[in-house]
């Protein structure tokens, strides 16, 4: 199946700090979602994106889709605590098919340090 | 609305057991799906269903059965519990206008002894 590269696996950032993840692929993906998840819960959509090239902002959270179609980008501005959690991008493979279908990345672990 | 709701949210099975994991939206969508969470390996696909009567094989199918008899149910079965299905289950939903943006449950952690 589709395989998405989530990098980094974790990080530790200092308050204030901006952070900068990434989700890579070998194949072309229609659309790129960025999900978030805290402790003992289920991922939260952040962000949807389904244009090569766009860039989308949801607070301090900004995504972009890849211009390659290969790719996702995911920044937080000046972080806070609560960023704390697990951060998944998810992709859907282009298949021509219009498949339903997500490939999730293993998520990159957000520590903020007060 | 509730949104996405899963029952029960922890349970202890013996190996050979079985036993359905509950899920319900009251967001009247047609997309369901169930993923696995395992430590390291992010989502995974169980099954899905784009709509009342219809489902389809994900990524990691075997073990598991599901049914789709109305909008708002999608409940998972485990036939013949096996301790490589313990894991965290969650179910989503979805919208036909917007059926990859996924709304997730609380989880279901489940642990096969």
């Amino acid at each position: 199946g589709q395989q998405l590269n989530q990098s980094p696996q974790s990080m530790f950032i200092q308050e204030g700090e901006d952070v900068s993840m990434n989700c890579t692929s070998s194949s072309i993906f229609n659309t790129w979602l960025w999900y978030k998840q805290d402790p003992g819960e289920g991922p939260v959509l952040l962000i949807a994106l389904y244009k090569a090239g766009e860039l989308t902002s949801n607070g301090r959270l900004t995504a972009q889709f890849g211009i390659t179609r290969k790719d996702s980008f995911l920044n937080i501005s000046a972080s806070i605590p609560s960023d704390v959690g697990i951060y998944f991008c998810a992709g859907q493979p282009f298949t021509g098919a219009g498949s339903y279908q997500l490939t999730f990345g293993k998520g990159t672990k957000l520590s903020v340090i007060p | 609305n509730a949104g996405v709701t899963q029952t029960p949210k922890f349970q202890v099975l013996k190996t050979g057991q079985s036993m359905t994991l509950q899920c319900a939206q009251d967001m009247n969508h047609e997309y369901m799906s169930w993923y696995r969470q395992d430590p390291g390996m992010g989502l995974r696909l169980i099954h899905y269903s784009v709509g009342a009567g219809i489902t389809d094989q994900g990524e990691v199918p075997n073990g598991y059965n599901v049914s789709r008899s109305t909008t708002e149910d999608f409940p998972l079965r485990l036939l013949s519990a096996a301790p490589s299905q313990t894991s965290v289950y969650f179910c989503a939903s979805s919208g036909r206008g917007s059926k990859y943006e996924q709304y997730f449950g609380p989880g279901t952690r489940l642990t096969v002894t």
